[in-house]
């Protein structure tokens, strides 16, 4: 099956500069995810989407992140305006959702590397 | 706060060399124990996962994995060690009742010398 695509792969930008992501997840998985990996650290999710319904935002920074899941598929997040200490890697992730979630995981993709200069 | 901790940042062994990377979380109730790893300029990828049953866990690539539910412990371990398990490992943990959220550890880098 195909994995979760995601798009830049890098991305380089000045503070205060917008930037988006963008990610298509495995098909049929209900469950989406973004990551923020800051080097040096383990991932930490930013937002959770059950189809195109937001689960969990608690550690999304609301005043400069958002993110989206029209029709429940695909999924942008935005950074508007991008700060230095926003570099990171920014992971997207899908699961099948419920107690598939608990027993298999996720599946990732390869991220998109951001720098913030 | 609850959390996932890793007990070493950085590891180095020369290969052949045996491998135990710690994990301990801080969650109560049932939890899922997942490690990941991620190979130089690579996405995430799973090595193993417990759920329940035999709490020694076999995964990819000859790792393995204790789980001891008194020690809150989820040790990853391999006999010997190649050049080419030289990556970041991530242990990851989905508590009870918190809506399938993975959490993560800080990752601990392997290098392994040829």
């Amino acid at each position: 099956e195909a994995g979760v695509a995601q798009s830049p792969r890098y991305k380089i930008i000045e503070k205060r500069q917008s930037v988006a992501f963008w990610c298509n997840p495995i098909s049929g998985h209900a469950t989406l995810y973004w990551y923020q990996q800051i080097l040096g650290q383990g991932p930490k999710l930013l937002i959770q989407f059950q189809n195109n319904g937001v689960v969990d935002d608690s550690q999304l920074p609301k005043d400069r992140f958002s993110a989206e899941r029209l029709k429940g598929v695909d999924s942008t997040l935005k950074i508007q305006p991008a700060k230095l200490e926003d570099s990171a890697v920014y992971l997207c992730a899908s699961s099948l959702g419920g107690r598939y979630t608990s027993n298999y995981g996720y599946t990732f993709g390869s991220g998109t590397r951001l720098t913030v200069v | 706060a609850q959390s996932v901790s890793q007990h070493n940042h950085h590891v180095i062994l020369s290969e052949a060399a045996s491998l135990e990377l710690g994990c301990n979380y801080s969650y109560g109730g049932t939890v899922n124990l997942f490690w990941y790893v991620q190979y130089p300029g690579q996405h995430l990828q799973l090595l193993l996962k417990y759920f329940s049953g035999d709490p020694l866990v076999k995964g990819i690539k000859g790792f393995e994995a204790e789980f001891i539910k008194s020690k809150f412990s989820f040790n990853l371990r391999k006999p010997s060690v190649q050049w080419s398990d030289t990556a970041e490992y991530f242990c990851a943990v989905i508590p009870y009742n918190q809506g399938g959220k993975l959490i993560f550890g800080q990752g601990t880098e392997l290098s392994v010398k040829p």
